[in-house]
């Protein structure tokens, strides 16, 4: 059974950086499509990045240069690095299995306030 | 980068049915966006309800189909249940040389 769990989430200051972790299990994210969206409050859901099996990663055009996304295939974790934050980064964080029917985690929410 | 647009608010009576869809602001959207529909209820993840076009997921009862129409992607709800009240999100693939993807603004399905 896929599972996937969400880490790393609070409060952060405007300018500051926050790393989310994602513990897979059930699978290998090494041999998976692995996606961050997010949700902010009041609005719809984002797509923010995928890293696809083989490495490349691409990244919504708002996010380019600030948010990486990579994976520790030992820890069978998925991460997002998030530099710079401002206010209107602050949403909830999915990660999911993508690549196919798409698998879900529970979130984590990260709110950028002073 | 692309808009995709969906009804902001559906309202079904019980029993009823009501097809949502999903727009591209490119064109036609067609079976290469590979159409995605998630549904989410208030404090719950997304869950996975219909992939590429038309395919259930494990779980999506019969009652929901996914398809294309008027250069559109529908999900269309066939005999609607209370526990159907839920936001619907759609998002859809463009996958040129620099791939992303596009959720749809989500729409707002009121069982009543």
């Amino acid at each position: 059974e896929v599972q996937l769990v969400e880490s790393g989430g609070g409060l952060i200051q405007p300018g500051g950086s926050l790393r989310l972790s994602c513990a897979a299990s059930g699978f290998s994210v090494s041999s998976s499509y692995m996606t961050w969206v997010r949700r902010a409050p009041g609005e719809g859901l984002e797509w923010v990045s995928v890293i696809y099996a083989g490495g490349d990663t691409y990244y919504a055009d708002s996010m380019k240069g600030r948010f990486t996304i990579s994976r520790d295939n030992s820890k069978n974790t998925l991460y997002l690095q998030m530099d710079s934050l401002t206010a209107e980064d602050t949403a909830v964080y999915y990660c999911a299995k993508t690549g196919g029917p798409w698998d879900w985690g529970q979130g984590t929410l990260v709110t950028v306030s002073s | 980068q692309a808009v995709v647009t969906q009804e902001p608010s559906l309202t079904v009576s019980p029993g009823g049915t009501v097809t949502l869809t999903c727009g591209s602001s490119t064109g036609d959207v067609t079976s290469g966006h590979y159409p995605y529909w998630f549904q989410q209820k208030p404090g719950q993840a997304p869950r996975t309800l219909i992939y590429d076009i038309s395919n259930r997921y494990s779980w999506t009862p019969a009652r929901f189909s996914g398809s294309l129409l008027g250069g559109k992607a529908a999900l269309t709800l066939s005999g609607a249940q209370p526990e159907d009240e839920a936001e619907y999100h759609c998002i859809l693939s463009y996958l040129g040389a620099r791939p992303y993807w596009v959720f749809g603004g989500g729409t707002k399905l009121t069982v009543l």
